[in-house]
């Protein structure tokens, strides 16, 4: 079984639509993250927790909001979608009572905006 | 800042060639460094890391050195396979900044047999 689960794995929708993907983990960490992916761009950080009650901006937060409704379970949600955020959607785990965190990633989600 | 700077590709090599990724980093810390790797269709999996200088990190045959007087951690392996075709990652993760991770942009390696 994948200790790092991302649903929905594809979705089209269209512009102005509110759309939310959910991330869950079996790894018992307590922090996690949402990037997006883009040809040519690498990874770029959303929004990121520590905890259930520590949430982040990440580099490229405007559009998105996140909720982390448990510590095995952060959402990202895009209010009014719109297609530059047409992206590869990853969600990410790490352990910070690991000395020299790693994170683990999920499958992503592949997201088109028409 | 902290920042990862890596290798343009596409790489396209035959299958036994030599690789070698290049990966530049500026870090305000100490950080870790890591090589990960995604699989078409797939999410990314940590490759290897080294977590101080003059470390060497190596896993399915490839490897990557720590060298802190160069600030780079470049990925190599001896002999590539088709089944190493994948997009390459390197990141830094520091301390000074919550253990965040910074990633480079990616480097896709097609192996042709």
């Amino acid at each position: 079984d994948a200790d790092v689960t991302q649903t929905p794995r594809n979705r089209i929708t269209k512009t102005g639509k509110r759309i939310m993907l959910e991330c869950s983990q079996t790894k018992g960490h307590d922090r996690m993250y949402w990037y997006r992916q883009d040809p040519g761009l690498g990874l770029q950080l959303i929004y990121y927790s520590f905890d259930v009650k520590d949430i982040n901006k990440g580099e490229i937060s405007d559009g998105y909001s996140v909720s982390r409704q448990a510590q095995a379970k952060f959402s990202l949600s895009l209010e009014s979608a719109i297609p530059n955020q047409t992206a590869l959607y990853f969600c990410a785990t790490s352990d910070s009572s690991s000395r020299r965190n790693e994170q683990f990633f999920g499958p992503g989600t592949r997201l088109t905006v028409l | 800042g902290n920042s990862v700077t890596q290798m343009e590709g596409p790489v396209t090599l035959s299958e036994e060639a030599f690789l070698t990724i290049n990966c530049t980093y500026t870090a305000t810390g100490y950080p870790s460094l890591f090589w990960y790797v995604q699989y078409p269709g797939e999410g990314l999996q940590l490759l290897l890391k080294a977590t101080k200088a003059d470390d060497k990190g190596s896993n399915k045959g490839f490897e990557a050195t720590y060298r802190k007087e160069t600030t780079s951690f470049h990925l190599e392996k001896g002999s590539v396979q088709v089944s190493d075709s994948a997009v390459y990652f390197c990141a830094l993760s520091d301390e000074y900044t919550g253990n965040q991770f910074y990633f480079g942009t990616g480097t896709s390696l097609t192996v042709i047999p």
